[in-house]
């Protein structure tokens, strides 16, 4: 069973400052998605990244996949509150396995 | 492309009444929907697996009897909540798997509140 880790579950940032999220999973996976969630809304997709090494950049957002690590991070540079929301990783298998999210909270 | 709506966006019932649920993908087929329901501050979890056709697949500890799920095509899916308790009131997404590509698409949710 495909079991999913995102570290940290919570992050307080400040604007400007830079952060990376951490995301782990337990079997072997062919591709790993990330999303974005504000309240109240469904995800929105960011990056799919479908082999070992692939790197995808999107403005201040960029997400790697280790799949040697079982290990994915998506990295943010110079932190804008605009931001803020909560991120999921979802390795697929068979089907989507999400993590548990990360609640990023960018303050001013 | 590749639209996924969902009707209701949000619905109120009283427990004891059922609650339906679409899910239609608008520009494309899926051969295969999913059900996630989340609670608040929580992940997405999967509920049910659905094949245009047969009988869904429910996840281990989903109550097939409560939530009835029906693929009668290849671009609508239902979820009937069947007499709702305040503990059913969750945030329900839908996603189709695009027949072909095999991606899949998230629709925008819909917020079931039982009182």
């Amino acid at each position: 069973e495909l079991k999913v880790e995102q570290n940290p579950l919570f992050l307080s940032m400040q604007e400007g400052k830079n952060y990376t999220i951490y995301c782990n999973y337990s079997t072997t996976s062919d591709r790993l998605y990330w999303y974005r969630q504000d309240p109240g809304k469904s995800l929105e997709s960011l990056f799919v990244l479908l082999s070992n090494g692939a790197v995808k950049q999107e403005g201040r957002l960029m997400a790697s996949l280790d799949t040697k690590a079982r290990l994915s991070t998506l990295h943010i540079t110079a932190a804008v509150h605009d931001l803020s929301a909560t991120y999921f990783c979802a390795p697929y298998g068979q089907n989507f396995v999400f993590g548990p999210g990360t609640r990023l909270s960018v303050l001013p | 492309g590749a639209v996924v709506s969902q009707h209701p966006s949000w619905v109120i019932c009283k427990s004891g009444t059922s609650v339906k649920i679409e899910c239609r993908s608008l520009d494309f087929q899926a051969t295969t929907m999913f059900w996630y329901r989340q609670f608040p501050k929580q992940s997405l979890m999967l509920m049910a697996t659905s094949n245009e056709g047969s009988k869904a697949t429910y996840e281990q500890g989903v109550e097939k009897d409560k939530f009835l799920i029906n693929h009668a095509s290849l671009t609508l899916s239902t979820l009937t909540v069947t007499s709702a308790h305040p503990e059913d009131s969750s945030f329900y997404i839908c996603s189709a798997r695009r027949q072909g590509t095999g991606e899949q698409y998230f629709g925008p949710g819909t917020r079931l509140t039982v009182t």
